[in-house]
């Protein structure tokens, strides 16, 4: 247990569907991530969040919408997606940025698979 | 451009064997993160290093500023200790987030 919490877990979507991912951490941090780990690859950033503010758009497209309604929630809405979407996203927290020598925290992944 | 390798991508070892893990990254870094992917998908933080050397349990990570290298050791490994490790560099003057490895996949059989 981590501290961050991804529902689903697991999730099977077809092209034309609009799904959302959730997030939740209680660990008291400003900083939440979105990541992309398709089969084979490293993680890629997709957003960053902090203080509910986007900071970080890694020219993700458009049929990913997040939302960050406060600093302990936040959203990943899937729209008309492809099938080469199909991975685990992963949440993160942190306190400011890892980069600061701060520990970053993961949820448990959400796999998706789009048909 | 700013790159992070890691070494080797597959390892298997029986149960009690010394392991080593590298990373090494082009640019000069302000952290540098070692990290464990258990096969359901969830990540748990090792260790953050900026210099020398950290300890914890069995596990072991060391960092090389001037070489920029890091090694990742695990002492009388255990079928529990198969995972996925990866290494993630915060690279000095990025906006300050993770730049991932591809990971080594370990396993350690009984």
């Amino acid at each position: 247990e981590t501290g961050v919490t991804q529902t689903p877990r697991h999730l099977v979507m077809g092209m034309t569907n609009k799904k959302s991912l959730k997030c939740e951490q209680h660990l008291g941090h400003n900083a939440m991530y979105w990541y992309k780990q398709s089969a084979k690859k490293p993680l890629e950033l997709m957003f960053v969040y902090n203080f509910k503010e986007q900071t970080e758009n890694n020219s993700v497209p458009s049929r990913f919408s997040p939302e960050c309604p406060n600093s302990s929630h936040l959203f990943l809405h899937l729209h008309t997606l492809q099938p080469e979407d199909s991975a685990l996203y992963l949440c993160a927290s942190s306190q400011d940025s890892p980069g600061t020598g701060n520990t970053i925290y993961f949820g448990e992944g959400s796999w998706l698979t789009v048909v | 451009k700013n790159e992070v390798e890691q070494s080797p991508q597959n390892l298997t070892a029986q149960e009690g064997e010394f392991i080593t893990i590298n990373c090494s990254y082009s640019v000069g870094i302000s952290a540098l993160h070692w990290l464990q992917q258990h096969p359901g998908g969830g990540i748990v933080s090792l260790f953050m290093l900026s210099s020398g050397k950290k300890k914890h349990g069995r596990l072991i990570a060391t960092i090389n500023i001037q070489e920029k290298h890091s090694s990742l050791h695990i002492t009388a490994s255990h079928p529990r200790d198969s995972a996925v490790y990866i290494c993630a560099v915060v690279f000095s003057g990025s906006a300050r987030q993770l730049t991932f490895g591809s990971g080594t996949q370990l396993t350690v059989l009984p």
